[in-house]
Formats: structure tokens, sequence, C-alpha cells
């Protein structure tokens, strides 16, 4: 079975500081999906970014950008000039690109809570 | 853009009540999802339903059930709850895989805060 893990609980960045969020996972297959979702207080957890594993380039969402190591299993999201507005819950996510069913969901991490001091 | 709603934000019901969970979505997507998420714990698959009528178990379907009579309805059922079925409950929908990358990208609803005391 696939693991997701998000080692640091919480997390704390000066406001226009850049943060970098950890995630690892392990998997025996050789191509599948990653995803960081934001889950801000009260309101809908929303994609952030995605990552293929076929590609080796990573990805880049304006602000955000990932550290996509597939050797390493590691999958870590950098956050430049953080804003007030970043402040949520960011949850790692695994999906393998061919399962069976069809339709089963994510793996997610435990989730790192990003906090952003004025 | 896609619009997952959950039919309360909160909701507090009694031990051994049966509980409905509603969840709809406006972008005729196949694929409907309920997660349970719990404090240092992540979110974690309950049930999944790929069509009308069709279900799958998640990792975690003890305690509950689904329902998906219409596309767009996606329902899940507390027959009895207890205390330990406490939790935010968020349900989530995506199209069917095309191939596109883009496809897998699950949408979430709100979420529904339950408390059952």
């Amino acid at each position: 079975a696939q693991t997701v893990t998000q080692s640091q609980p919480e997390m704390s960045v000066q406001e226009a500081e850049t943060v970098t969020l950890s995630c690892t996972y392990d998997t025996s297959e050789s191509d599948y999906y990653l995803f960081w979702y934001k889950q801000p207080p009260s309101r809908q957890m929303i994609l952030v970014i995605r990552q293929e594993a076929y590609k080796q380039q990573n990805a880049t969402e304006n602000r955000f950008s990932v550290n996509f190591q597939k050797a390493a299993k590691s999958f870590s999201l950098k956050i430049s000039d953080s804003q007030l507005g970043d402040a949520a819950m960011y949850f790692c996510a695994y999906r393998p690109m061919y399962s069976g069913g069809g339709a089963d969901g994510l793996t997610f991490g435990k989730g790192t809570h990003l906090i952003i001091q004025p | 853009d896609v619009k997952v709603t959950q039919s309360s934000r909160y909701l507090v019901k009694r031990t051994g009540e049966k509980v409905f969970l509603e969840c709809v979505q406006d972008m005729d997507h196949e694929n409907m999802f309920w997660y349970r998420q719990d404090p240092g714990l992540g979110l974690r698959l309950i049930y999944f339903s790929y069509d009308v009528k069709m279900k799958e178990k998640g990792d975690i379907p003890e305690g509950y059930s689904v329902s998906r009579e219409k596309k767009e309805r996606f329902s899940l059922i507390l027959e009895s709850a207890s205390t330990n079925q406490t939790s935010m409950y968020l349900c989530a929908s995506r199209p069917l895989a095309r191939g596109d990358p883009s496809s897998y990208e699950q949408y979430f609803g709100p979420g529904t805060r339950l408390t059952v005391t």
C-alpha cells in the first residue's frame, strides 16, 4: 500500500520569506501523480500544484514550485514571497496513474499547518 | 468553476441516530468521494462511487454506507452514529479519467463538521 509522509506538523515563516514543506511517499509504482492541496481555515480545499511522475521538470505555479526527486521519493513544496493568504493546512497527496476500478481516491499525508508571521 | 456543495457545515447528532450527509456537484463528474478528516491523521477515504448506483469501499468504510441515485448527488449514511464518528467529512468529485493529468484533480466541498454526543 502507498503511504505519504509529511514530517512537519507545523511550519512558521515570516511574510515575504520562502518556506519549503516536505513530503515523502512510498510506492512500488513507476507512474503516478503527486499533488499539493491547500486548506485555508474554514474554507474549501483547493489544488495548489500537480506533478506527473514521468515528467522530469519540476512543476511551477506562480510563487509555488516543487522539488520532485523520483529516486528519493520526495516531493517538497516551495512557497516564495510568502503572503498572509498562504496560511493554511497543506496536504501532499498521491495517486497511481493506473489503478483498479479507475476511481479510487487520493492517498493523503497528515498535513502541515503553515503559519505566516506578519 | 466546479462547485461541490454539502448540505450542512455543522451538524450535531446523538449517539444511535441515523445521519445523512449530502453532497452535490454541478460539473457532471462521474466520480465522487467521501473522506474523513481528523487532526493528525489527514484525510482518509471512506467510500467512492464511479457511476450512479455504483460504489466501492475505501480505507475506512466500517460504520458507513453510501447512496448514489443520481449522478450529481452522493450521500454518506451513518446507520447508527457513534461518538468516534465525530469528525470533519469532506466530499469530492472528479471527472472520468481520460489520460489527461488534469482529470485526476479532485474538487472538494466545504466540509461538514459532525459532532456526535
